[in-house]
């Protein structure tokens, strides 16, 4: 089973600053099997980016993902108030398919 | 409009059953796999189950393997789950969620999801 570690647990900031998100995957996700959502309280997910890099649609272009391998980024380039949520990575790469355990955005 | 809407979910004592049900509409729904994601309270999301387009391939976590059931009705545009010899750990909302790229998948529509307690 692939595990996926993101960091910080929780991630304080105010809106306007730019949010960076960790993921890292106990072995290789390939360059394209790593995606990523966002779960507001009493809410579904929401896809953010597909293919580690992909914007799923209507997803504005603050959110931006990179990376391969086994570490993986999402970068939120300037806050707005409806961005803090929390966040979880999830690879697809192989059965069982898994999520990291979550990543708290929180205004400062 | 595309959407997912989740059904069956309530409260079971251990060892009991229930079978979760999803209906899709607005989209293709046999060119999709489908995945079944848990999340108990206040804790993160699980993959339990994902089935392809055709119902032919399925896959399971470890934790629900030999209990659960993922199939599928095409006609009926409906996505189930089997849920055999419930723990209390299975206690969680559960999201029906189309997938994206092969059955293994990411999902990029989900439903609003079914509530299940394992409780004596």
């Amino acid at each position: 089973e692939i595990v996926l570690t993101q960091s910080p647990g929780t991630l304080s900031l105010s809106p306007g600053e730019r949010a960076t998100l960790s993921c890292r995957a106990s072995q290789s996700v390939g360059s394209s099997y790593l995606a990523w959502y966002q779960q507001k309280p009493g809410q579904a997910p929401r896809l953010l980016i597909y293919g580690a890099s992909s914007r799923a649609t209507d997803i504005p272009d603050r959110f931006s993902g990179s990376g391969s391998g086994t570490d993986f980024t999402l970068t939120i380039s300037r806050l707005e108030p409806e961005d803090f949520a929390v966040y979880y990575c999830q690879q697809y790469l192989t059965s069982p398919a898994t999520f990291g355990q979550g990543t708290k955005l929180e205004i400062k | 409009e595309v959407q997912l809407v989740e059904s069956g979910g309530g409260l079971v004592k251990p060892g009991g059953s229930l079978r979760l049900s999803c209906a899709a509409s607005g989209f293709t729904f046999s060119t999709y796999g489908m995945n079944w994601v848990r999340q108990a309270p206040g804790k993160g999301l699980e993959w339990v189950s994902s089935i392809s387009g055709s119902g032919t391939y399925m896959y399971y976590a470890d934790s629900v393997k030999g209990r659960f059931t993922i199939s599928r009705d095409n006609a009926e545009n409906s996505l189930y789950l089997q849920m055999n010899s419930l723990r209390a750990e299975d206690t969680a909302l559960y999201y029906c969620a189309r997938g994206l790229r092969g059955v293994i998948s990411y999902s990029d529509i989900w439903g609003q999801g079914t509530v299940v307690t394992v409780s004596s």
